[in-house]
């Protein structure tokens, strides 16, 4: 299947601290982009969704000025965590699409672990 | 209600054993079905797609009742590798989203 790269892994910071994660397809050209993020035992919630060149469309209850996000090709996506917290320590993972059709598969990235002291 | 629910689980089965998951999903105009598969700290990977007719992949089957809005995973022969948390995933609706359910956890045990 397709790669999907996440940098960094894993980043610890401090509260009032920007973070930024990046996730490349690494061999497909990602048209769509999705950001999800994963509390301890609990599922996936879908953060935003990206298409390359537009402005994100942000989920019911994610602040779009705290989680900014860029998608500024169709290889790269970023998600910055702006002034963090410790209730924004999380697993975040990033997937991506090409075309968009409904059989397309969702290719996801390794995740990154984010930890708010 | 949750738009997919599973049983959270643990499922603690024995080496060899037969288990099953079941999940339910709430939009009835969801398109595609399948199960991922996660293990701890990694991202989900996709295990099968779920049709109507039933398909199996090896020692994996999976079902959809699409009237009763129900899916299904079948793993006979349990290996220790199989443990993990299993992830109903529903697609569908507006913007065509994948919708996760919480997952069951399996543990097989030697």
């Amino acid at each position: 299947g397709a790669v999907v790269s996440q940098h960094p892994s894993r980043v610890i910071c401090k509260s009032g601290t920007s973070v930024k994660i990046e996730c490349r397809s690494l061999d497909f050209q990602a048209t769509t982009m999705f950001w999800y993020r994963q509390f301890p035992k609990q599922s996936l919630m879908l953060m935003a969704t990206s298409n390359e060149g537009s402005k994100a469309t942000y989920e019911q209850g994610v602040e779009k000025d705290k989680f900014l996000i860029n998608h500024a090709s169709l290889t790269l996506s970023t998600l910055t965590v702006t002034s963090a917290h410790p209730e924004d320590s999380s697993f975040y993972i990033c997937s991506g699409i090409s075309g968009g059709g409904r059989t397309d598969t969702q290719y996801f990235g390794p995740g990154t672990r984010l930890t708010v002291l | 209600r949750k738009e997919v629910e599973q049983d959270p689980g643990p499922f603690n089965v024995p080496e060899g054993a037969t288990v099953a998951f079941n999940c339910t999903y709430s939009n009835s105009a969801s398109q595609s079905f399948f199960w991922y598969r996660q293990d701890c700290r990694k991202e989900p990977k996709l295990l099968m797609s779920v049709y109507s007719s039933g398909n199996e992949d090896g020692r994996f089957t999976a079902q959809l009742n699409r009237a009763s809005q129900y899916i299904s995973l079948l793993i006979r022969d349990s290996k220790l590798s199989d443990s993990a948390t299993y992830l109903c995933v529903v697609r569908g609706g507006a913007g065509n989203m994948l919708t996760f359910g919480g997952g069951t956890r399996l543990m097989v045990k030697p």
